[in-house]
């Protein structure tokens, strides 16, 4: 299986401030033939399910707000928040389907500080 | 708009079978891959398995000996079956659709609200 490494384990951002997550695979989900990575963002608050926030690492899922965005390639991915809304504490996940079975990070706890 | 409805039972006694059911409203069940997740408490998401309408199965090989998923296209649900559950089952399980029917859209844009599913003596 591809295992997935999110870092930090949890970060306290203040409102307005940017956030910066982490997320490696064990091996690449590039795939040259289309150049599209892998690899989707999920935000998750507690008692709800996972929300698409981006896939292909870096297109934005519709409705999501363009303070998200995504970026990396092959095996080394980040998803940041440009200014932190009091809505975004989360727990934050990345996927990758590159390889069945899909695996997902463990996940990045965004608090407000 | 589309949703995801999932019912089943939530408590169940070790070695018993969990049954659960997501049902398709508002849209169209062609076209995507349906998933079951689990996620036990406090902990991250294991994808558990996927089927298409035409019945085409796909298991993670850790729980495969345990797992069975169907489908009913004409009412647009489908199915996990999990058997012989333990403590180590115990999770709130998803259904969850994905962006479309090849690997390149195997990102999940659409869940269900979860079930707990309970495994205690």
């Amino acid at each position: 299986d591809i295992v997935m490494t999110q870092s930090p384990d949890s970060l306290a951002v203040s409102l307005g401030d940017r956030a910066t997550i982490s997320c490696k695979s064990s091996q690449s989900v590039l795939y040259t033939s289309n150049n599209k990575n892998y690899l989707a963002w999920y935000q998750q608050k507690p008692g709800q399910p996972p929300r698409l926030l981006m896939y292909w690492a870096s297109t934005r899922e519709s409705g999501v707000p363009d303070r998200f965005s995504g970026s990396g390639s092959g095996t080394d991915f980040t998803l940041t928040i440009s200014s932190l809304q009091a809505e975004d504490a989360a727990v934050y996940y990345c996927q990758q389907f590159w390889r069945t079975p899909t695996t997902f990070g463990p996940g990045t706890k965004v608090e407000i500080k | 708009q589309v949703q995801l409805q999932q019912w089943g039972a939530g408590l169940l006694k070790p070695s018993e079978t969990l049954s659960l059911t997501c049902g398709v409203s508002g849209g169209s069940f062609s076209g995507h891959y349906w998933s079951w997740f689990r996620q036990p408490p406090g902990k991250g998401l294991e994808w558990i398995g996927d089927m298409n309408e035409s019945g085409s199965t796909n298991y993670n090989p850790s729980l495969k000996t345990r797992v069975t998923t169907s489908v009913d296209s004409s009412k647009s649900q489908f199915s996990l079956r999990l058997t012989s559950v333990t403590a180590a089952d115990t999770a709130v399980y998803y259904c969850a659709r994905t962006g479309g029917l090849t690997p390149l859209y195997w990102y999940f844009d659409l869940w269900g609200r979860g079930t707990l599913v309970t495994v205690s003596s």
